[in-house]
């Protein structure tokens, strides 16, 4: 089984300032890790997910990610949010071969003017 | 393009009554899935389904049920609605190849009194 750890459920940042959304994964198998965006009263979409090979991934809206495996983690990133990039954040895992996606709790981002 | 499509958007129910939330995708993926969304517990996985005629249970199945008759409609029926079951319901769906995107919808926000 997978689990995943989101462990700010609230972050407020200045509007223009730099941005990190933790997220940190428990699993016995190897995964394949995503970030999706779900802007107020939406459904959610992909800012970007990881596969394989290099470690930073880059997704949509100025968005980056790193994954480290010994650290299990999986950190979102922004040098420079808008206000625009209010939303809710979740990172999600799903085991190599199979569709299913294990969620975080999320991590609502608030900017700041 | 519609992308996954769900019906109503809002809908309250009394305990006891039972109903049919409806989704539908036109870009033929075999892989569809519900999920409720709860304040601080993200989203968890009701059902799924690999392709028509199969589906499976999730980690929060009881009190649903869900066919699969065409590769387009997976609906979700509430046998007799309980105000626990209070909740936003998120439809998705992607192909069954792993690492995939999933393509929500707008959600269905469901009260039960």
């Amino acid at each position: 089984a997978q689990s995943v750890t989101q462990l700010d459920s609230q972050v407020p940042v200045f509007e223009e300032a730099p941005v990190e959304l933790r997220c940190n994964y428990s699993s016995s198998v190897s995964v394949y890790l995503f970030w999706y965006v779900q802007y107020p009263n939406q459904g959610l979409q992909l800012l970007l997910k990881y596969l394989s090979g290099s470690t930073l991934v880059k997704g949509i809206n100025g968005f980056e990610a790193e994954f480290n495996k010994s650290q299990t983690s999986f950190h979102l990133r922004k040098p420079s949010v808008h206000i625009s990039d209010t939303a809710e954040y979740f990172c999600a895992v799903s085991p190599f071969g199979n569709e299913k996606l294990t969620f975080g709790t999320g991590t609502r981002l608030t900017i700041i003017p | 393009n519609a992308g996954v499509t769900q019906t109503p958007k809002f809908q309250v129910l009394k305990t006891g009554q039972s109903m049919t939330l409806q989704c539908a995708q036109d870009m033929n993926h075999e892989y569809m899935s519900w999920y409720r969304q709860d304040p601080g517990m993200g989203l968890r996985l009701i059902h799924y389904s690999v392709g028509a005629g199969i589906t499976d249970q999730g980690e929060v199945p009881n009190g649903y049920n869900v066919s699969r008759s065409t590769t387009e409609d997976f609906p979700l029926r509430l046998l007799s609605a309980a105000p626990s079951q209070t909740s936003v319901y998120f439809c998705a769906s992607s192909y069954r190849t792993g690492g995939t995107e999933a393509f929500f919808g707008q959600g269905t926000r469901l009260t039960v009194v």
